[in-house]
């Protein structure tokens, strides 16, 4: 299929290392935000949310970081693995706006063997 | 429990024609969004249907239009294409209610290209 990150920043990390991807957010009244994975040819599947109550969430081998006063979330993935190779978006939103989502720019994670 | 789906997969118009695109939400979801996502960037809202009426747009000029239907699937309009409207058109849905609710859940989307 078609990539969907022609022109996308890129982060290449080796099988097994960690990886960290990087967003800034632009609406200080976002309350909810999203972290996103969308492979080639496929729509964005959620990977875990954190509501700005929080400054840290984990999930399984993935931990999202926010920092709300630099506007800046980031996604830690542990032991990045093949199949982690796609493109990553973080989305913010105002739950209480009707969650109409706004994407961040979007990396590249390409994974080596 | 079937996700998201969207028909169809791919289109090809012409400069000017109209098209439809289609969206079934998942079981359960009650509020049906659109966007569009060019090439090499993120999703960009253009908008959100709940009991059959829009209830939010984006920056997306009135050739874009939408419907609800009871069963709560959509229909993407796009009157009078330009080059410019070729990209995926996603479509999100979430529940109002439940634990989840705050959750958009995309379907696979349609590719529409323009000529």
């Amino acid at each position: 299929g078609e990539s969907v990150g022609l022109h996308l920043p890129t982060l290449s990390v080796q099988e097994g290392d960690n990886s960290i991807i990087n967003c800034a957010y632009s609406n200080s009244a976002s309350d909810y935000f999203i972290w996103y994975k969308q492979e080639s040819g496929k729509g964005p599947q959620f990977i875990i949310d954190i509501r700005s109550n929080m400054d840290k969430r984990q999930g399984q081998r993935v931990t999202v970081l926010l920092n709300k006063t630099v506007k800046h979330l980031s996604l830690q993935i542990a032991a990045t693995q093949p199949g982690d190779s796609a493109v990553y978006f973080c989305a913010e939103t105002r739950m209480g706006g009707g969650n109409k989502l706004t994407f961040g720019t979007g990396t590249q994670l390409k994974v080596e063997l | 429990d079937a996700g998201v789906t969207q028909s169809p997969t791919h289109l090809i118009k012409t400069r000017g024609q109209q098209v439809t695109l289609r969206c079934s939400p998942k079981s359960g979801h009650d509020t049906v969004s659109w966007y569009q996502q060019a090439l090499g960037q993120g999703p960009q809202f253009i908008f959100q249907y709940y009991e059959e009426e829009e209830r939010q747009r984006g920056n997306f000029p009135d050739r874009f239009s939408g419907h609800q239907f009871p069963n709560y699937s959509s229909e993407l309009n796009v009157n009078a294409l330009l080059l410019g409207d070729s990209a995926l058109y996603l479509c999100a849905s979430r529940a109002l209610a439940g634990d989840y609710k705050n959750i958009q859940y995309f379907g696979a989307g349609t590719r529409l290209s323009v000529l």
